[in-house]
């Protein structure tokens, strides 16, 4: 149980263009989803945290007019990188908090590449 | 600002051994504490979750070790496998948002 599953695994985009990047957690329902960013070598980071049916929380220094989040239902969550640049290249991570529970639970990670 | 820190950036083990895997933390507000195991390309892995309230948990082959006193979380990986290959993160949180802080990562390498 508490499977997370990200879509795409894998994208590469021009620069300019828009991505969108969905999260959905297919066993149970996320009263909260997380976004997180994670250079090589590096940790998580955390971009935004995505209660259903409220608008995003971002972290500081993260554009929200960049970084569009939409928790749409309690199953599924995007995330939209738009007018996407070079340096916005790196491995985007979802996490869902199942409804009464402390843990999150994670995606297996879509990994963006902007030429 | 209040982090969660690891002691050792690479950790290098010999198949059969013990590993132990050790983080420090800075925020006494924390009361849940968990270790994550990342594979290469993939998205962190539950392992293992301890509360402040406790001292000692374990599960199948990895125990973690809670020390309130000195702030330090240790993960203990029993027998280790190669397939334990692994970077290993500790990350705290405080219960009111449900937000993680996460540690900066140990890289265990398992030796044939």
């Amino acid at each position: 149980g508490a499977v997370v599953s990200q879509h795409p695994s894998w994208v590469i985009c021009k620069s300019g263009t828009s991505v969108k990047i969905e999260c959905r957690s297919l066993d149970f329902q996320a009263t909260t989803m997380f976004w997180y960013r994670q250079f090589p070598k590096k940790s998580l980071m955390l971009m935004a945290t995505s209660n259903e049916g409220s608008k995003a929380t971002y972290e500081q220094g993260v554009e929200k007019d960049k970084f569009l989040i939409n928790h749409a239902s309690l199953t599924l969550s995007t995330l939209t990188v738009t007018s996407a640049h070079p340096e916005d290249s790196s491995f985007y991570i979802c996490s869902a908090r199942p409804r009464g529970y402390d843990e999150q639970y994670f995606g297996p990670g879509t990994r963006l590449t902007v030429t | 600002g209040e982090s969660v820190g690891l002691h050792l950036p690479t950790l290098s083990v010999q198949e059969g051994d013990n590993s132990i895997i050790n983080c420090a933390y800075s925020n006494s507000a924390s009361d849940y504490f968990i270790w994550y195991k990342q594979e290469s390309g993939k998205g962190p892995q539950f392992i293992i979750d301890i509360r402040s309230n406790m001292d000692k948990r374990q599960g199948q082959r990895v125990t973690v070790l809670l020390n309130k006193t000195v702030k330090h979380l240790s993960l203990q990986i029993a027998a280790t496998q190669p397939g334990d290959s692994a970077v290993y993160f500790c990350a705290e949180g405080d219960g009111s948002n449900y937000q993680l802080i996460w540690g900066a990562g140990t890289k265990l390498i398992i030796k044939p």
